[in-house]
Order: structure tokens, then sequence, then C-alpha cells
């Protein structure tokens, strides 16, 4: 059974940083691309980053795009993402998730339960 | 800036069937984007129903189908039960590797 575990998520202040975990389990780890999705309160879904399997390749969202920084780690079966000069708007739920594919993200199909992040002053 | 569509909300009869879509700001969805439908109950994350256009996810019953329509992505659920009532919103995967969610669409079954 796939389960993805995120952790991490608190209250920061405004420009401060953070960084977020999954754990997963239940697959091979190296073999898929890893997602982080997050929701605002209220709010839709927004994508944020996503790395291949081998970790050899990032992308991200215009939105945080030169402060967040997403990695992994293969031998512990755990995705990071490093969260700096955070801003009240990244206040959300962050969602870690599953790709199908393990190079460039082309669907999620699994999804952690997700951990919340508090931007505040 | 690439925006997708989707209807912000819809409403159904129980047992009905209904039909969600998903287009972008500019040009037409194609099999290309993957396009993918999550559905989210409040409180809850997310849970895949649709991949690469038509595939449903593991449990998925088969009440619940993709496809394109027209120049769009379309979700569609037939006899629609009262725990169908929930958020649904559509991805595409674009060959950037950017991915971009629709606002979501939701869905009323009364």
């Amino acid at each position: 059974e796939v389960q993805l575990l995120e952790s991490g998520g608190g209250l920061v202040q405004t420009g401060g940083s953070l960084r977020l975990s999954c754990a997963a389990s239940g697959f091979t780890f190296s073999n898929n691309a890893m997602t982080w999705v997050r929701q605002a309160p209220g709010k839709g879904l927004e994508w944020v980053s996503t790395i291949s399997g081998s970790g050899g390749t990032t992308y991200y969202a215009d939105s945080v795009k030169g402060r967040f920084t997403i990695s992994r780690d293969n031998s512990k079966n755990t995705l990071y993402v490093q969260m700096s000069s955070l801003r009240a708007e990244d206040t959300a739920v962050y969602y870690c998730a599953k790709d199908r594919r393990s190079t460039s993200p082309r669907g999620i199909d699994y999804w952690g339960q997700g951990t919340l992040v508090t931007v505040s002053s | 800036q690439t925006v997708v569509t989707q209807e912000p909300s819809f409403s159904v009869s129980p047992g009905g069937t209904v039909t969600l879509t998903c287009g972008l700001s500019s040009g037409s969805v194609s099999t290309s984007y993957y396009p993918s439908w999550y559905q989210q109950t409040p409180g809850q994350a997310p849970r895949t129903l649709i991949y690469s256009t038509y595939t449903r996810s593991s449990g998925v019953p088969d009440r619940f189908s993709g496809s394109i329509l027209g120049n769009k992505a379309a979700l569609t659920i037939t006899g629609a039960q009262a725990d169908d009532e929930s958020d649904y919103y559509c991805v595409l995967y674009m060959d950037s590797g950017n991915v971009v969610f629709g606002g979501g669409t939701k869905l009323t079954v009364l």
C-alpha cells in the first residue's frame, strides 16, 4: 500500500524558512517523480514543484521559483521542499504526491494527507 | 500565462448524469496534455479519479469516465450519488514540465 506522510509544517514568520518532508513507502521510490501541491485556506489546488525520480530534474511554479528548493533522498525514501523568504500568500496545506512517471510530471496517482504551513508576521 | 478553465459550480440530481469540462484560455485541450481529474471533499486530501485523459485510477468506480469533447477535456459522472458531492479539479501537464490546475468545480447533488 502506497503511503505518503508529510511533516515539518507549522507557524513561521514572514521572511523565514521551513523545510517540509514526505516519507514514502509501498513503492519503489526512485522509480517515480514526486510533486508538491498546495492549497491556501478556502482556495483551490496549486502545483508547487516536481522532481524526477533520479532527482536530476526539477520543475517549479513561477510563484515559488527562486525561493523553494525541491529535493529527494532515494536512500531514505524521502521527499523534501526547502522554503525560504516565506510570504503570507505561502500559507497553505502542502500535499506530497506521487507521479505515475519517473521523469517529467504526467499525472498524480497518490496523495499524502497534507501538512499546514502558516506564515505570519 | 496558461489558464485552465472549469465551471465554478454544477448541480446534478441523484441518479443523473453530469459532464464537467476543462478548457484552455487559448487553444484546445488534447491528450498531449495528459488531462487528469481529482476529487476533493472538504477537509480531505485530494483523490485521483482519472489520468491520461481516460484511465481510471485504482478503485475508482466505472461511473466516472474521462474523455475529450470538442476542444476540452471532460469528466462524466453517470448515476450520480450523494457522496459524489465534492470539488473536482482538472489538471493539464505541459511539455515544459509545468503543471496547471483548473480553479475547480463545486458539484452539488440534489
